[in-house]
């Protein structure tokens, strides 16, 4: 079983559409979770950290649900630029474990016009 | 656009060859990271240098190995290549106090005929 599990899609949407990402991960002494985006061909990006209490940036929400390691991404009003491949990612946390992220799939996210 | 420096960008690699890839870290990051991403994938930790000395691998053989200069610049190797050693090789900074903040490089393309 891989330590991040990811529905790597694609997800076709229309413009405007509401659409969320789940992902699930196994080790239970994961402490910090984000999400990153990845366009075609290049490194990924960090989009947002995820937080117990859940936390939002403009269209982008993320939840944390510890209980069940269960992390989601809901983007609102999708737009084209938002067509990506999505990131879970999870760390364990400790400065000597800087920089040692486990990287789910990715979900692909194709939003058409 | 993250400081974060590697080459060659592209490269292709006939099978049991050695190959060379180098990352040069955002200024004043002490901590170096390598990740592999395959086709389709999401990244893969390699391992993690901090001041020049290994401090953490993931499931890669020992074909692949790494070094980090005092400049704290990175070298990754890898040994007898094979085909599925063909991937996207991403590098990473970070400062080791800053927690989980790491910057990508654009990655190395590399391809194993």
């Amino acid at each position: 079983r891989k330590e991040v599990e990811q529905d790597p899609g694609p997800f076709n949407v229309p413009e405007g559409a509401t659409v969320a990402f789940n992902c699930t991960y196994s080790n239970s002494a994961s402490q910090s979770f984000f999400w990153y985006r990845q366009d075609c061909r290049k490194e990924p990006k960090l989009l947002m950290s995820v937080y117990s209490s859940g936390n939002e940036d403009g269209r982008f929400t993320a939840q944390l649900n510890r209980a069940s390691q269960y992390i989601s991404l809901l983007i609102r009003d999708s737009k084209l630029s938002d067509s990506a491949t999505y990131l879970c990612v999870v760390s364990k946390v400790g400065s000597s474990n800087t920089g040692k992220l486990i990287f789910g799939q990715g979900t692909t996210l194709q939003v058409k016009p | 656009e993250t400081g974060v420096t590697q080459s060659p960008t592209h490269l292709i690699k006939t099978r049991g060859q050695q190959v060379t890839l180098r990352c040069s870290s955002q200024s004043g990051h002490n901590t170096v990271s390598w990740y592999q991403q395959a086709l389709g994938q999401g990244p893969q930790f390699i391992f993690q240098y901090y001041r020049e000395e290994e401090n953490g691998r993931g499931n890669f053989p020992p074909r692949f190995s790494g070094l980090q200069f005092p400049n704290y610049s990175s070298e990754l190797n890898v040994n007898a290549l094979e085909l599925d050693d063909s991937a996207l090789y991403l590098c990473a900074s970070s400062f080791k106090a800053q927690g989980n903040t790491i910057y990508f490089g654009e990655g190395s393309w590399l391809t194993v005929v």
